[in-house]
Order: structure tokens, then C-alpha cells, then sequence
């Protein structure tokens, strides 16, 4: 089936400092990749949809110079937290649409000190 | 706007009963509806997608219905195991967007 990478699994890192998370279609090209944001015992919350070639487009109150989104290829997609804050500390998963349902990657769980 | 309702928000049976999540959404007009599996700290796994035009689908001891008219789904899962506690959730797909639950976390007791 459908495998979507995403790396790093777990990261930490610095207030202020900047953080790349990707996200790599294996075995099948994504000309659209979605990036969702999870809080404890919440539901998934839609950041931004990435777009091969293209601007992504952003959610209602997402702040899109704060998380930049480049899907370069058919294939990769990444989201940089920039200028991090303690606030942005959360799991974020990406996801591709393949066939006719979502594959999701292992998700990426971020905690700014 | 879609809203996705999971009930109950959490559950524990013992090892070996029939596991009964429930789904709800607001906007009937759905391509799909998918369930899903999450393990603490990971990524999501699909394990059933049901198309608009279909009543349910099947895989082993896992069971999803849907009913677009009354705007529900059930995943039945028979004769739990321990290995299935983990949370549950459920998404909705219509209008190029995909709604999620807020999921049902399962424990089951051996």
C-alpha cells in the first residue's frame, strides 16, 4: 500500500531557532500534500495544504511566515516552524491522498525549550 | 462546515468482548469516510475506507458501516484482543477536505 515518510520522528529544539520536517510519498507521487497540527486528545486541525509547484494554501489563523511550506517535488513536501516558540510545541503529521483515502506519516513531535 | 462527533470519548472492555465505536458528521454530502488507528505518539494507520456509495466494508475482525442519510458510521471490532487498545478515529471527506473526530480511545483489559 501507500507509504508516506515523515522525518524527524522527534525533535527538540531551541526557542528562536528554525525546524524542517518532511514529508516523502514512497511508491507514489503526491501533487498535494496536507499538513495537520495535533494537541493532546484533540482531533487533527488542518495547517495548510502543499502543493507541487505551487503556493500552499493556509488555514484561517495559520501564519504562514511562521510555518513555510515547500513541496518541491512530486515526491517531498517540508514544513519549517520558524523562529520557534515553547507555544509551537506540538505533533504534526502530514498526509497524501493516494486512490480514493488519506495515508498518513508517523508524525513528528516537536518540543521547543 | 463538517463536524465529526466520536462517542464515547473513551472506553475500556475486557479482553474478548465486541468493541462498538460510534460516528457521527453534520454534512451528509461525503465522498468517503475513512477510520483510522493511532497508537500514543505515532501517525495515523488507515484501516477502512468507506466510499459514499458503499453501506460497509470488512477487513478480518473489523466492521464499518455507513449510513449518509442519518450521517452516521460504526466500526465494530469482534472479539477484542489487547492489541487493539489505542484511539480510534474517524474522518470525513466532502468538499476537497477531510473532517476528523476527536477519536475514541480504547483500552482493553486482559
Amino acid at each position: 500500500g501507500a507509504v508516506v515518510s515523515q522525518h524527524p520522528s522527534r525533535v527538540i529544539c531551541k526557542s528562536g531557532t528554525s525546524v524542517k520536517i518532511e514529508c516523502r510519498s514512497l511508491d507514489f507521487q503526491a501533487t498535494t500534500m496536507f499538513w495537520y497540527r495535533q494537541f493532546p486528545k484533540q482531533s487533527l486541525m488542518l495547517m495548510a495544504t502543499s502543493n507541487e509547484g505551487s503556493k500552499a494554501t493556509y488555514e484561517q489563523g495559520v501564519e504562514k511566515d511562521k510555518f513555510l511550506i515547500n513541496h518541491a517535488s512530486l515526491t517531498l513536501s517540508t514544513l519549517t516552524v520558524t523562529s520557534a516558540h515553547p507555544e509551537d510545541s506540538s505533533f504534526y503529521i502530514c498526509s497524501a491522498m493516494e486512490g480514493h483515502g488519506y495515508t498518513f506519516g508517523s508524525g513528528t513531535r516537536l518540543t521547543v525549550v | 462546515k463538517q463536524e465529526v462527533t466520536q462517542i464515547p470519548a473513551a472506553l475500556s472492555v475486557p479482553e474478548g468482548e465486541n468493541l462498538v465505536l460510534n460516528c457521527s458528521f453534520t454534512d451528509s454530502a461525503i465522498y468517503n469516510l475513512q477510520w483510522f488507528r493511532q497508537d500514543p505518539g505515532k501517525g495515523l494507520t488507515s484501516l477502512l475506507l468507506i466510499q459514499s456509495s458503499q453501506r460497509e466494508q470488512t477487513s478480518g475482525r473489523l466492521n464499518a458501516s455507513l449510513d449518509k442519510s442519518s450521517g452516521r458510521s460504526t466500526l465494530y471490532i469482534a472479539a477484542s484482543q489487547p492489541g487493539d487498545s489505542a484511539t480510534y478515529l474517524c474522518a470525513a471527506y466532502g468538499n476537497n477536505r477531510l473532517a476528523f473526530g476527536k477519536g475514541n480511545q480504547v483500552v482493553v483489559i486482559p
